[in-house]
């Protein structure tokens, strides 16, 4: 099994302070992508990113995928309460490769108070 | 929003019965998955398929089956419910960019709980 395993799996944090969701493997992946689910809702698709060393933002978040592409991290900057949710991490799931199919993280719960 | 659709969206049942949740899509979607969400495991892949008539198993495919009849609809039966199949699921859809890279919609989830 193609495992991906996230880090840490709750983070509970204060408005304003930084954190750092990290996603691994021991093998190699030709994308990953990370997801946001709010609860009672689906996950909903934040960033891919495809190339080694891709650094990706969208407003206070950044993602980057590791040179040898079997890692990848998230960074928040000033979180706020808006941001508290889910945050998973997917890769592609085995053969055949273009079925789309999703191997999941098992997700990182924050929550970040006012 | 890719139109997707989830009934019902609660369901409490027993062990031993059957069960279908259905899948919605508005927008002729090829693609489409059946997930499960526990705590501790993230999203696992039950079956999905590639067109009307076409699926296939995913990771944790014991205990459920698919039908595709029409593009839009992606059934997901539980031929007889047992306990640990308690769990929130997810109906997806891929849509394919140009670039051969997709992106997956979720729907809004179904909480199934067997008693």
């Amino acid at each position: 099994t193609q495992l991906l395993e996230q880090s840490p799996q709750f983070l509970s944090i204060q408005e304003g302070e930084n954190l750092t969701v990290y996603c691994n493997s021991s093998s190699v992946f030709s994308s990953l992508q990370w997801y946001r689910q709010e609860p009672g809702e689906g996950p909903v698709l934040l960033v891919t990113v495809v190339t080694g060393g891709e650094v990706k933002k969208l407003k206070r978040l950044t993602f980057q995928f590791g040179d040898a592409r079997k890692d990848s991290s998230l960074h928040i900057t000033a979180a706020q309460p808006g941001d508290t949710g889910l945050y998973l991490c997917a890769r592609r799931g085995g053969l055949p490769s273009n079925t789309g199919k999703l191997i999941f993280g098992q997700g990182t719960t924050l929550q970040v108070k006012p | 929003d890719a139109g997707i659709t989830q009934s019902p969206r609660h369901k409490v049942t027993e062990t031993g019965t059957p069960v279908t949740l259905r899948c919605h899509q508005t927008e002729n979607h090829r693609y489409m998955y059946w997930y499960r969400q526990d705590p501790g495991h993230g999203l696992r892949l039950i079956h999905y398929s590639y067109g009307v008539k076409d699926t296939d198993k995913g990771e944790v495919s014991d205990g459920y089956s698919v039908s595709r009849s029409k593009t839009e609809d992606f059934l997901l039966t539980l031929e007889s419910a047992t306990s640990s199949q308690t769990s929130v699921y997810f109906c997806a859809i891929s849509e394919w960019a140009s670039g051969g890279t997709d992106t997956q919609y979720f729907g809004p989830g179904t909480r199934l709980t067997v008693l």
